[in-house]
């Protein structure tokens, strides 16, 4: 099955310092990957669509300089949490869908981050 | 704005009964509907989904139930096993033209004793 690689797994950084998160997809190409973050007992919320070739899409409310996202190649996308605080401390997620029909999109084992 | 609302946020059940995940959502243009398990520290795993034209999806265990018109949609787990203890994730997703994005639940604990 569609399989979708994330690292670190877990990150301890000090405040100040930019961290970067990558989301690989193993055995299929993905045009287009989805960034999550999830705080403790809420829900995950969509942070950006992260398209192959192009600049990726944030929603409202997502600082587009803060949370950097490059995807260089069909099987690679890229978070970077740039100069983080405290308070960017939060599980990330990564998915992509493995192909146009089909509905489960893959995700990612979760990157937890910890700013100190 | 909460376009997905799971309003249980833990559910207990023995093992063997039906468990029933209930989940509601505001926005008519959704055009499938999944659901998600996830274990803590881990990536959500995709179970089963529905299309916004279908009001029933059955896979084994598990068998999705939609009610468009009440914009209700509903899991059900028979029998529950001990394994099946995890926060399960409603999501709906948007139609291909804003690239398919799912707005996901706020999830629901469910613990299955013995």
């Amino acid at each position: 099955g569609a399989v979708v690689s994330q690292h670190p797994s877990r990150v301890i950084c000090k405040s100040g310092t930019s961290v970067k998160i990558e989301c690989r997809s193993l055995d299929f190409q993905a045009t287009t990957m989805f960034w999550y973050r999830q705080f403790p007992k809420q829900s995950l919320m969509l942070m950006a669509t992260s398209n192959e070739g192009s600049k990726a899409t944030y929603e409202q409310g997502v600082e587009k300089d803060k949370f950097l996202i490059n995807h260089a190649s069909l099987t690679l996308s890229t978070l970077t949490v740039t100069s983080a605080h405290p308070e960017d401390s939060s599980f990330y997620i990564c998915s992509a869908r493995p192909g146009p029909l089909t509905f489960g999109y893959t995700f990612g084992s979760g990157t937890r981050l910890t700013v100190v | 704005d909460q376009q997905v609302k799971q309003n249980s946020p833990s559910l207990s059940v023995q093992e063997g009964r039906i468990s029933i995940l209930n989940c509601d959502y505001t926005n008519s243009m959704f055009d499938y509907f999944l659901w998600y398990k996830k274990y803590p520290a881990e990536g959500p795993t995709f179970l089963i989904s529905i299309s916004s034209i279908k009001d029933k999806n059955e896979d084994g265990r598990f068998t999705v139930f939609l009610n468009k018109s009440a914009k209700h949609l509903s899991l059900h787990i028979v029998p529950s096993q001990p394994g099946d203890s995890a926060v399960y994730f409603c999501a709906a997703r948007s139609p291909a033209g804003t690239a398919s994005k799912l707005t996901f639940g706020t999830g629901t604990r469910l613990q299955v004793t013995l």
